[in-house]
């Protein structure tokens, strides 16, 4: 069956470090996204793309990066890791640009920045 | 610009009671409209979404939700909840103009107690 990865599940890291959260999906879709999700403010946008090579900026966007070199992955990079930046972090896919189309998510990633 | 506001942080209910999640949304464009449903450590799973048409929709799990555009809201219900039912629920919409982003409530975390 298609699915959609993350790892680490769990990741503890130091202030400055450089960190790369890796998202795989075999769905073969052309759209992911990448999310944070915080009490009380639900899902946030920080990147996404539309396939290889095309990356934008979401919502909150400052502080990561992404890259887009093949169809199934979309790593997320925190260039250097800040306390702000503990959340949890989920990926998701979907078909097409079209906005009816469901998004399929990842199980997350609870990265905590000390 | 989009918003999406989700009135309640917080449902308790009592197993087999019905319950309501509200949602209200905020959009200058037409919108489509989603739930995701969050289980405990889990990613988001899609449970019902309105593209068009019959302004009432229904999840196989006896969820629905009606669209109404003049109050721009979304609300879910159930006649009767299940234990199984404790999860979080997000309302979200997806700008019919933005290339398939969506937009999250804060969410509202059911708990359903025996």
């Amino acid at each position: 069956d298609a699915e959609i990865t993350q790892s680490p599940r769990h990741k503890i890291t130091e202030t400055g470090r450089q960190v790369t959260l890796a998202c795989h999906q075999t769905w073969n879709h052309n759209n992911m996204f990448w999310y944070r999700q915080d009490l009380g403010h639900g899902l946030r946008l920080i990147h996404y793309s539309y396939g290889v090579h095309d990356t934008n900026k979401g919502e909150v966007s400052d502080g990561y990066s992404v890259s887009r070199s093949n169809t199934e992955d979309l790593p997320l990079t925190l260039e250097s890791a800040a306390s702000s930046q503990t959340s949890v972090y989920f990926c998701a896919s979907s078909e097409q640009m079209s906005s009816y189309n469901e998004q399929f998510f990842g199980p997350g990633t609870r990265l905590t920045v000390l | 610009a989009q918003s999406v506001t989700q009135l309640d942080s917080q449902v308790p209910v009592f197993e087999e009671a019905p319950v309501e999640l509200r949602c209200n949304y905020s959009s200058s464009v037409s919108v489509y409209l989603f739930w995701y449903v969050q289980y405990p450590n889990q990613g988001l799973q899609l449970l019902l979404k309105y593209l068009s048409g019959s302004t009432l929709v229904e999840s196989i799990n006896g969820f629905e939700a009606e669209f109404n555009k003049s109050q721009t809201s979304f609300h879910l219900r159930k006649p009767s909840v299940h234990i199984s039912d404790t999860a979080e629920y997000f309302c979200a919409v997806a700008p019919g103009n933005q290339g398939g982003k969506l937009i999250f409530g804060q969410g509202t975390e059911l708990s359903v107690k025996p």
